[in-house]
């Protein structure tokens, strides 16, 4: 069966700290991956996706970057985080028509 | 570019009741799929229900069905016999084939005991 993992999933930094959230997933090859925001009591904000190795596109212009080194593998990044960057950070993967999602992360930029 | 609305931000039900949710989207697209998740506290995005755009017939999952209008483009969701493991919030969400995911922003729905 597929799963997806996310870690860690809480997180506290300082502001101007570096970031780095790890998505993997199992049990598919090739799959489009996602990242979304949400902030508290929120919907969900489309950061990047990927549909392979290497292949990232951007929704929105923003503090973070994404990146795909193996094809179940999805990274995303910061190098100087802003107190905007808060809030819970999903990974999500997709199989034919349908899409699941991790467990999340929960980031808390002091 | 697509949207999705859900005009109710909060709702609440008894214990054993049905409700209804509510969204409606703006898609000038013919090929699409529709789809409820459900985040409870926990905050995990779980998949609750599908639904085609070609296909005419509503889908059903256990106590979850909705009420696909594809003219109206209006998608709603009916709990049937609330327990109160449906305490959550519920988002709607929109996809064109072979494109990302949009979200509605959610309702949160109250099971009363």
């Amino acid at each position: 069966s597929q799963t997806i993992h996310q870690w860690p999933a809480t997180l506290v930094q300082p502001v101007g700290s570096p970031l780095s959230l790890e998505c993997t997933v199992e049990g598919t090859s090739n799959p489009n991956l996602y990242w979304y925001r949400q902030a508290a009591g929120r919907g969900l904000q489309l950061l990047f996706y990927s549909v392979g190795i290497g292949q990232i596109s951007s929704e929105v212009p923003q503090n973070l970057s994404a990146s795909r080194p193996q094809d179940r593998q999805f990274i995303l990044s910061s190098k100087k985080l802003l107190l905007s960057d808060s809030g819970f950070y999903l990974c999500a993967f997709r199989v034919t028509y349908e899409q699941y999602f991790g467990p999340g992360t929960r980031l808390t930029v002091t | 570019a697509q949207t999705v609305t859900q005009s109710q931000p909060e709702m609440s039900v008894q214990e054993a009741e049905t409700v209804t949710l509510s969204c409606t989207y703006d898609t000038s697209e013919n090929n699409y799929y529709l789809f409820w998740y459900k985040q409870p506290p926990s905050r995990q995005m779980i998949l609750v229900i599908r639904q085609e755009a070609y296909k005419q017939q509503n889908a059903t999952e256990n106590r979850f069905s909705v009420n696909f209008q594809k003219a109206a483009k209006s998608f709603s969701l009916k709990i049937s016999d609330s327990q109160l493991g449906d305490t959550a919030m519920y988002f709607c969400a929109f996809m064109k084939v072979n494109n990302d995911m949009r979200f509605g922003a959610g309702t949160r729905l109250t099971v009363k005991p």
